[in-house]
């Protein structure tokens, strides 16, 4: 089935530095979705993305759907400490019957 | 709007025990999922539910039983738990395809 590859599984960074975690896949994609997970909280939705090559933004967090859509992105500005959790990569698999998620990055922010 | 409720949130089992993590959601999702979470393994997808009478196996399904015998509830059970079982459980409904998944608060089981 499909499956994504998520790199990197870790990430430090110092307040104010920008963060980037990627999604890849083998096969092409309907679509991707991103979640963040605070630590020792649940995973929450952030944004789903459908076309080839699109691009959304939400404040300083920027989503990228590659043009072969067998890749996505997802690009934090300027580090915040609120920032701090892991973020995954999903997608409908399974003829749309469910989600499956990359591995993850956690991202650790130091002030 | 509770969204959808896990309990327990915490439960320590002894080896050869069972239990059910219960899950219910309040927004007439038809599609619904049981996830464990460990340490750099991401979420693996255990279960999942497109209906009312309708469940399918994910990716780790040996050790698991699920139902679903109305559109709210979705339980889980650990047949004879094991050691390897010790996780956190997250239990998700979405409206449908290609949707949002919203996830409940968790359930961090320990086998011993």
């Amino acid at each position: 089935g499909q499956q994504v590859m998520q790199i990197p599984q870790y990430q430090h960074v110092q307040e104010g530095e920008d963060f980037t975690t990627y999604c890849n896949s083998s096969t092409t994609l309907s679509n991707i979705q991103w979640y963040k997970q605070r630590p020792g909280g649940h995973p929450v939705f952030l944004i789903q993305l459908v076309k080839s090559g699109e691009v959304k933004k939400q404040k300083r967090l920027t989503f990228q759907f590659g043009e072969a859509k067998k890749n996505s992105s997802l690009h934090i500005t300027a580090t915040q400490t609120t920032d701090v959790g892991t973020y995954f990569c999903g997608l409908w698999a399974g003829g749309y019957q469910k989600v499956t998620f990359g591995t993850g990055t956690k991202l650790q922010v130091i002030p | 709007n509770a969204g959808v409720t896990q309990t327990p949130k915490f439960q320590v089992l002894k080896t050869g025990q069972s239990m059910t993590l219960q899950c219910a959601q309040d927004m007439n999702h038809e599609y619904m999922s049981w996830y464990r979470q460990d340490p750099g393994m991401g979420l693996r997808l255990i279960h999942y539910s497109v209906g009312a009478g309708i469940t399918d196996q994910g990716e780790v399904p040996n050790g698991y039983n699920v139902s679903r015998s109305t559109t709210e509830d979705f339980p889980l059970r650990l047949l004879s738990a094991a050691p390897s079982q010790t996780s956190v459980y997250f239990c998700a409904s979405t409206l449908g395809q290609n949707t949002e998944a919203f996830f409940g608060q968790g359930t961090r089981l320990t086998v011993v």
